[in-house]
């Protein structure tokens, strides 16, 4: 089993909808959580971290399920600038990334 | 504001040529790091340096050398280059939050090509 688990996609969206992507990962001990953003051929951005009681900025929200070991990110209304593949990032005495899902919003 | 800044961003060499690839942050932070990313596998930790003057291993290390020059700058090494070290190296350095996180800032990164 990887050590950080996504549903790789490509998830394909119209503009205006509402997407979730999952991470599993399987280091009990883990102790932060991050979604990040990565543009095609650029550098992963940090999107944003994930609390316990789960966290919203703007259209994103994360969410921590610690019993079941995800997290998730539902991103609503989407935009066509929010095509990209977000990466899971699991810190459980070391950061361990995700392969990513790849989201592509259409008009 | 700089960030992180890696260089070079573009490299072609031959089997067995060597390389220095350039790190440095400018964010004052503690830690460093070197990953490389290929298709299909996620981003990889080389190595990394949670404060000036140490350095570890991380997932694939071998292959390549790091120094931690100085706070600012890490800098990663391929003796002998080989075709598999095909790859997108990226650079990020971090401190720990308020929140107690240690969220990574990633350079542009270099696309290293081997013949």
């Amino acid at each position: 089993r990887k050590e950080v688990e996504q549903d790789p996609g490509p998830f394909n969206v119209p503009e205006g909808a509402t997407v979730a992507f999952n991470c599993t990962y399987s280091n009990s001990a883990s102790q932060s959580f991050f979604w990040y953003r990565q543009d095609c051929r650029k550098e992963p951005k940090l999107l944003m971290s994930v609390y316990s009681s789960g966290n919203e900025d703007g259209r994103f929200t994360a969410q921590l399920n610690r019993a079941s070991q995800y997290i998730s990110l539902l991103i609503r209304d989407s935009k066509l600038s929010d095509s990209a593949t977000y990466l899971c990032v699991v810190n459980g005495g070391k950061l361990i990334f995700g392969q990513g899902t790849e989201l592509s919003v259409k008009p | 504001n700089a960030g992180v800044t890696q260089t070079p961003k573009f490299q072609v060499l031959k089997t067995g040529q060597s390389m220095t690839l350039q790190c440095a942050q400018d964010m004052n932070h503690n830690s460093m790091y070197w990953y490389r990313q290929d298709p299909g596998m996620g981003l990889r930790l080389i190595y990394y340096s949670a404060s000036e003057g140490t350095t570890d291993k991380g997932e694939v290390p071998n292959g390549y050398n790091v120094s931690r020059l100085n706070k600012r700058e890490f800098s990663l090494r391929l003796e002998s280059a080989a075709p598999s070290q095909t790859s997108v190296y990226f650079c990020a350095s971090s401190e720990r939050d308020r929140a107690g996180n240690q969220p990574q800032h990633f350079g542009d990164g270099t696309r290293l090509s081997i013949l």
